[in-house]
């Protein structure tokens, strides 16, 4: 059965600092990847995704993700924190043979001056 | 701007009532989902559609009722038989390209509170 865990309920971080928000994920094909961001009472905003290729994925908001299959891991990092990234981070995985997406349970991303 | 409207933002309901919530899109998307969040549990699938007229249940549809009438409205209804509706309701959508590779766009949500 597929799955994704986010180990770490809570990340707290100072500003400016490197941070890491954690994902592993079984599925039983090849998976496909998915990061999204969730601000209070807001609904998700899509941040990067890996289906094939590259194993290091980056979006337009300084975050990074890399894809590592002997690890079945798909970490969120940022090499600088901002405070504005305070929010909660959702992974999530499918097979690239089914449509439906299955959610970790989220991180709550803390980032304090 | 095109997106996902999501109305009400804050609903609350009395036990055994029934209530629909609403949920628009302009981007003229084929697929729409109904996700339910409740704290440290991720989003759960309620019912998909991939095409008007046509839907699907998800992980946890007992107690819901969806209709696709048209291709920009996918409406839920939280009947009396769920048994612990109070959750934070997403709608989402995605092109035929994004059913595909996963990405959804969302909604703001509907947080229902059961009085």
């Amino acid at each position: 059965a597929q799955s994704v865990a986010q180990p770490e309920d809570q990340v707290n971080v100072a500003e400016g600092n490197p941070l890491t928000v954690k994902c592993t994920y079984s599925v039983s094909g090849n998976p496909y990847l998915f990061w999204y961001v969730q601000y209070p009472n807001r609904g998700l905003q899509f941040l990067l995704k890996y289906i094939t290729g590259d194993n290091l994925v980056k979006c337009s908001y300084g975050f990074e993700a890399e894809f590592n299959k002997s690890q079945t891991s798909f970490h969120l990092k940022k090499p600088s924190a901002l405070v504005s990234d305070s929010a909660l981070y959702f992974c999530a995985v499918r097979e690239n043979s089914n449509y439906q997406l299955i959610w970790g349970a989220g991180t709550k991303l803390i980032i304090k001056p | 701007d095109g997106g996902i409207t999501q109305s009400p933002k804050y609903l609350f309901r009395k036990e055994g009532q029934n209530v629909t919530l609403s949920c628009e899109q302009n981007l003229n998307h084929d697929a729409m989902y109904w996700y339910r969040q409740d704290p440290g549990q991720g989003l759960r699938l309620i019912y998909y559609s991939q095409i008007v007229n046509d839907f699907q249940k998800g992980d946890i549809a007992e107690g819901y009722s969806v209709s696709r009438e048209k291709k920009e409205s996918f409406p839920l209804t939280v009947t009396s038989a769920q048994k612990n509706p109070t959750a934070f309701y997403l709608c989402a959508s995605s092109t035929p390209t994004g059913r595909d590779t996963g990405e959804l766009f969302f909604g703001e949500g509907s947080r229902l509170t059961v009085l």
